[in-house]
Parts: structure tokens; sequence; C-alpha cells
């Protein structure tokens, strides 16, 4: 199994600041995810993060709200920019191999904005 | 959207078997099964996949019909740290995004 460490686990942030969340996994994996949990929702597909590439996002997210790095196999970053109450949310990294096909989830990042 | 429909929610007795169902009636032939649960205020927690035969492991078992259009997941001797919300998920192949549905809210009851 992968470890996923996420950074910051919460933060409280200030309408129009924007906010960067990190995504570290102690092995290399082929496949990483971000996913937003909105309170009392299911989690929602935001972008798959290519590994030197532009990420691929989902119908609804666009890389000026939600601009995505992916350096190397094991790190990502997911920044949340000129934020809303509106992103008031859990921020989740999900990564997996294709080898197992199986996806490990990180214990997500509680992101409030005021 | 998501491809498989699963009810709410479910109560289930401490100890006795947990039978949660999913329809997946659009599955196609090269697509699998995939079961996850989220407990409150952690990640979603891989359980269990399949194709077309029916899979056991340390944590469940995933029945698929014959013509692969539902599922039951069982937790065979469920207790209170089996409460949780569990999808059941559609999925193309092994490298493949994740959709999750609204999944199935399970209380397990003392």
């Amino acid at each position: 199994s992968a470890v996923i460490s996420q950074k910051p686990s919460r933060d409280i942030c200030q309408r129009g600041t924007s906010l960067t969340i990190q995504c570290q996994v102690d092995s290399q994996v082929t496949m990483m995810f971000w996913y937003r949990q909105q309170p009392g929702q299911s989690l929602t597909l935001i972008a798959t993060a290519n590994q030197g590439s532009e990420a691929t996002y989902e119908s609804g997210f666009v890389i000026d709200k939600f601009p995505i790095s992916r350096p190397n196999l094991t790190f990502s970053t997911l920044t949340v920019s000129n934020m809303s109450p509106e992103d008031s949310s859990i921020y989740l990294c999900s990564v997996g191999t294709r080898n197992t096909g199986e996806l490990f989830f990180g214990e997500g990042s509680r992101l409030t904005v005021l | 959207d998501a491809k498989t429909t699963q009810p709410p929610s479910m109560d289930c007795a401490e100890g006795r078997a947990a039978n949660l169902p999913c329809n997946h009636s659009t599955i196609s032939g090269n697509e699998y099964v995939y079961w996850y649960r989220q407990i409150h205020s952690q990640g979603p927690q891989y359980i269990i996949h399949g194709l077309k035969n029916n899979e056991t492991n340390e944590m469940a078992s995933l029945i698929i019909t014959e013509d692969r259009k539902s599922s039951t997941l069982i937790l065979p001797h469920a207790t209170l740290r089996d409460t949780a919300v569990y999808y059941c998920i559609v999925r193309m192949n092994r490298d493949d995004k994740i959709i999750f549905g609204k999944g199935t809210r399970l209380h397990i009851l003392p």
C-alpha cells in the first residue's frame, strides 16, 4: 500500500486568497488524482495530475481556479485560487499503480474559507 | 455521472452479515466493479473489486450476478467500526479514474 501525506491537514483562509495543498507519496505511483468533498456530499473528481504535463480537468473545473503541478512520480500540488466560501471543502489526493488498480486516498485537507 | 445505483442508507445489527446491493445495469464487458468505504472524517478505503467471478478477501465478499448487472458486498460479521458510507463504483480498467456516486450509508446497530 502507498502512504500518502497531505499538507496542510486543515486551514482557515480569507476570501480572495489562494492556498496550495501538497500531496507526498512514499513510493512512485503512476496515477494521481485530486478530489473535492463538500460538507455532507460524496467525492467529486477535480482532475488527473499528469507527470510532466498539464493536468486533465473534469467538467466544471478549470486550471485557472485549480492549478495542479506534478513534477515527479511521488509529489503533486493543488492550488485553490481566489477562494470564496463555496470552496470550503475537504480536498483529497488519491494515488495508485496500474499493477493493482487499487487507489489509495490521503486523509484530506479540510479548507474553510471565511 | 456515476454508473451505479445504491440505496441511500441501510441498517444492520452488530454481528450479523451486512449485504449491500448495487445496480450497474449499463456495465460493459471490460468494466470492473469496485467497492470503497469512507468512515467519518477519513479518506476512502479500498475494500474489494471484481470483474466476473465472486471475490473474497479479509474484509468482505463480492458477489456479482451472472449478467453482471448487479452485485452485493457482504460484510460477514458486521461490527460498529463498519459504520461508514459504502461506494460501489464501475471502472473501465486499472488506470482509469474513479467516479463516486452517493453511496450507501450503513449504520451498524448495537
